[in-house]
């Protein structure tokens, strides 16, 4: 069975702080995909990165890395200097296919200014 | 930017009514999702459609529940007669095509509150 631990609930920091949200899965299937998405307050999931099994690179975007460890189960994301605009839930996802998509419970972050 | 279109945003009703939600996906999407996302946790798929056919409805709730995608185009997700504990937010999700490496793009929700 696929499952996605998200064990912060909540996190508070101030505005340019650096933050880093974990995310642990568990899945039989050697091949998946991990996906990290943002819900800021007016709804909308926003895709914010998709990564497939074999390739542990980590990745930066801006502001935004991720660390994806095969050997913790873990695909971690890190905002750096965080921003009033970035507080929102974010969630992470597990999938084997691209379809069925198994999501965490999301941790809202909230950065103040 | 092509974005998946849903309305309404908000809706109120009372219990035993019956509600439906639209939904336009991204232009060329032929593989359509509805969730539905109890506060404070993850969606959950409610149905999947590959064009016009259900690929997936198995987390339904078929008695009360029905989605339809006619023309494998936009789609429509009914509830009749709506209970309390259908109070959630409604989302609609569209990728380019089934199973590989896709990502599902998400619309802005409907938030159903039944009173």
């Amino acid at each position: 069975a696929q499952k996605v631990t998200q064990a912060q609930t909540e996190i508070s920091v101030v505005e340019k702080e650096d933050v880093t949200l974990d995310c642990v899965y568990e899945t039989r299937d050697t091949t998946y995909y991990l996906f990290w998405y943002k819900q800021p307050p007016s709804g909308e999931l926003v895709f914010l990165i998709r990564r497939n099994s074999f390739d542990e690179q980590n990745e930066i975007s801006g502001r935004y890395s991720w660390n994806f460890q095969k050997s913790t189960s873990s695909f971690n994301f890190t905002i750096t200097a965080s921003q009033v605009v970035d507080s929102a839930v974010y969630f992470c996802a597990l999938s084997a296919t691209g379809d069925d998509m198994r999501f965490g419970a999301g941790t809202r972050l909230t950065v103040k200014p | 930017e092509a974005e998946v279109a849903q309305s309404p945003r908000y809706k109120i009703t009372e219990k035993s009514q019956a509600v439906a939600f639209w939904c336009d996906p991204i232009s060329g999407h032929a593989t359509l999702y509805w969730y539905r996302q109890i506060l404070g946790q993850g969606p959950e798929l409610l149905v999947q459609f590959q064009d016009e056919s259900v690929v997936d409805d198995s987390q339904l709730p078929k008695d009360r529940f029905s989605a339809e995608r006619l023309k494998g185009v936009d789609s429509t997700l009914k509830i009749q007669p709506a209970e309390l504990g259908d109070s959630a937010m409604y989302l609609c999700a569209s990728s380019l095509s089934s199973g590989g490496a896709k990502t599902q793009y998400f619309g802005p929700g409907t938030r159903l509150l039944v009173l």
